[in-house]
C-alpha cells in the first residue's frame, strides 16, 4: 500500500536555524497538508497546499514558515528561523481529492 | 470558531472491557467525521469515518462510531478491547469536503490493563 513519507525522523537545530522538512507524498494526490503537534497537545492544521499553492494557512504559518513543491513528488516545509516554540512534530499529509488524508510518519523538530 | 470536543483525558480499561469514547463537534454545517488512530511511535492511521449514509459507521480492529446529528456527537466503541489498543485516539472533522483542513480533538489516551 503507498505510503507518505518524511524526512528526517528527527531534527535538532539551533534557535534562528533554518530547517526544512521534505515528505514525500503518494504519487496520484493532489492536495498537501502539514500540521504539528506540540508534546501533550493537539494536532494543528498549518497549511494545505493544492495546484502549487497554498489553498489555506492557519494564522500559525506566518511569515517565518514557507511551503514548495520543487518537483512532482517532493512537498517542503521551510521554517526561516526557528524558535524554541517550534518544537513540535510535524506531519504531513495528503489526499487525492476525496475519501481520507494519509498522514506520514512525522518528522520530531527539536529547537535548542 | 469550530472546534472538536474529546471528554476524555486517559481512559483505563482491562482487557474485555467495552469500550466508549465522546467526542463531539460544534459546527452546524456539513462535516465529514473521522476517528484516527495513533499506536506508541508510529504515525496517525484512519480507524474509520462518516461522509453520509448509515449513521453506525464499522472500522477497523472491531470499532465502530455512531453519528447523532441532533447531539453533534461522533463516539466510538469496542465492545472487546485487548492490550494491543492501547494507543491514542483522535476525533476529527472535516468541513464542506474531505480535502479540507482536519479539525482535531485533543485525543484521548487509552491504557489497556493486561
Amino acid at each position: 500500500e503507498p505510503e507518505v513519507t518524511q524526512t528526517p525522523s528527527h531534527q535538532v537545530t539551533q534557535m534562528g536555524q533554518e530547517v526544512i522538512l521534505r515528505c514525500v507524498p503518494i504519487s496520484n494526490h493532489l492536495y498537501f497538508y502539514w500540521y504539528r503537534q506540540i508534546l501533550g497537545q493537539k494536532v494543528e492544521f498549518l497549511v494545505s497546499f493544492y495546484n502549487n499553492e497554498i489553498s489555506e494557512k492557519s494564522e500559525i504559518f506566518d511569515d517565518q514558515f514557507s511551503v514548495e513543491r520543487p518537483d512532482g513528488s517532493n512537498f517542503t516545509l521551510k521554517i526561516r528561523s526557528t524558535k524554541l516554540e517550534d518544537s513540535a512534530m510535524y506531519f504531513c499529509a495528503s489526499i487525492r481529492v476525496t475519501d481520507t488524508q494519509y498522514f506520514g510518519p512525522g518528522t520530531r523538530l527539536t529547537v535548542l | 470558531a469550530q472546534s472538536v470536543s474529546q471528554h476524555n483525558h486517559h481512559v483505563i480499561l482491562s482487557e474485555a472491557a467495552s469500550l466508549e469514547l465522546g467526542c463531539n463537534y460544534s459546527y452546524g454545517g456539513t462535516v465529514n467525521l473521522f476517528w484516527y488512530v495513533q499506536y506508541p511511535g508510529q504515525h496517525l492511521q484512519l480507524l474509520l469515518k462518516y461522509f453520509s449514509g448509515d449513521p453506525l459507521v464499522k472500522g477497523i480492529k472491531g470499532f465502530e462510531a455512531e453519528f447523532i446529528k441532533s447531539k453533534f456527537s461522533f463516539n466510538l466503541r469496542k465492545p472487546s478491547v485487548q492490550w494491543s489498543d492501547t494507543a491514542e485516539y483522535f476525533c476529527a472533522v472535516t468541513l464542506y469536503s474531505s480535502a479540507s483542513k482536519i479539525i482535531f480533538g485533543s485525543g484521548t489516551r487509552l491504557s489497556i490493563r493486561p
